[in-house]
């Protein structure tokens, strides 16, 4: 079994401002990690993930992610918040690389960024 | 990189009536897709897991029968919301796994259901 929690529903951040949006995993299994990002009324885009190898994972638009075994979290920060960063991000996992395995999602944060 | 393409984007329908929303791996072959709901400002709700030339398989609670779904080729896969009705509206969503590299997931863009 696997799941995912995302602490705060909702964080607010000023423009230039460092974003730290926190998940943490349970899996029964080496876990692979993923952040996403939705804007409104579309799919998903993938931001970061993580496998296997380095622990700290940089994606796409300046975010990174570090894998902490040992603290179950897969934090995902940003150095400076800019205006397009406003949107619902997602964390998730699943238990391996196959095709058919399931993706658990958490509840999701959304984040405003501020003037 | 790794396209999905979900139609339509949003759809409107009478209660009663049946939508079909249609989601196709572009680049790459897609034996597994995954269905997904979406209430407004909730997370995504796995519904089903559609595995090409194979019957889907149904996460608890969702009625197989209402939510039709086909999986005729290695890159196309089908929804259909039979006699919709209203408590039926909301946000779906498709994604495969491939084409993203090891372990990446790629999503269609969503669909939007109203139906009146």
């Amino acid at each position: 079994a696997q799941s995912v929690t995302q602490l705060g529903s909702h964080v607010s951040v000023s423009e230039g401002a460092l974003v730290l949006l926190r998940c943490n995993y349970s899996s029964s299994v080496p876990p692979y990690l993923f952040w996403y990002v939705q804007y409104p009324n579309q799919g998903l885009q993938l931001l970061l993930k993580y496998t296997t190898g380095a622990t700290l994972v940089k994606g796409i638009n300046g975010f990174e992610a570090e894998f902490k075994k040992s603290e179950t979290s897969f934090h995902l920060t940003k150095p400076s918040a800019h205006m397009s960063d406003a949107a619902e991000y997602f964390c998730a996992v699943s238990s391996s690389t196959g095709t058919a395995s399931k993706l658990t999602f958490g509840t999701g944060t959304r984040l405003q960024v501020t003037l | 990189g790794a396209v999905v393409s979900q139609h339509p984007s949003w759809v409107i329908c009478k209660s009663g009536t049946s939508v079909k929303i249609e989601c196709r791996s572009l680049d790459f072959q897609a034996t597994t897709m995954f269905w997904y709901r979406q209430f407004p400002k909730q997370s995504l709700m796995l519904m089903a897991t559609s595995n090409e030339g194979s019957k889907a398989t149904y996460e608890q609670g969702v009625e197989k029968d209402k939510f039709l779904i086909n999986h005729a080729s290695l890159t196309l896969s089908t929804l259909t919301v039979t006699s919709a009705h209203p408590e039926d509206s909301s946000f779906y969503i498709c994604s495969a796994r491939g084409g993203q590299g090891k372990g990446g997931y790629t999503f269609g863009s969503g669909t939007r259901l109203t139906v009146v």
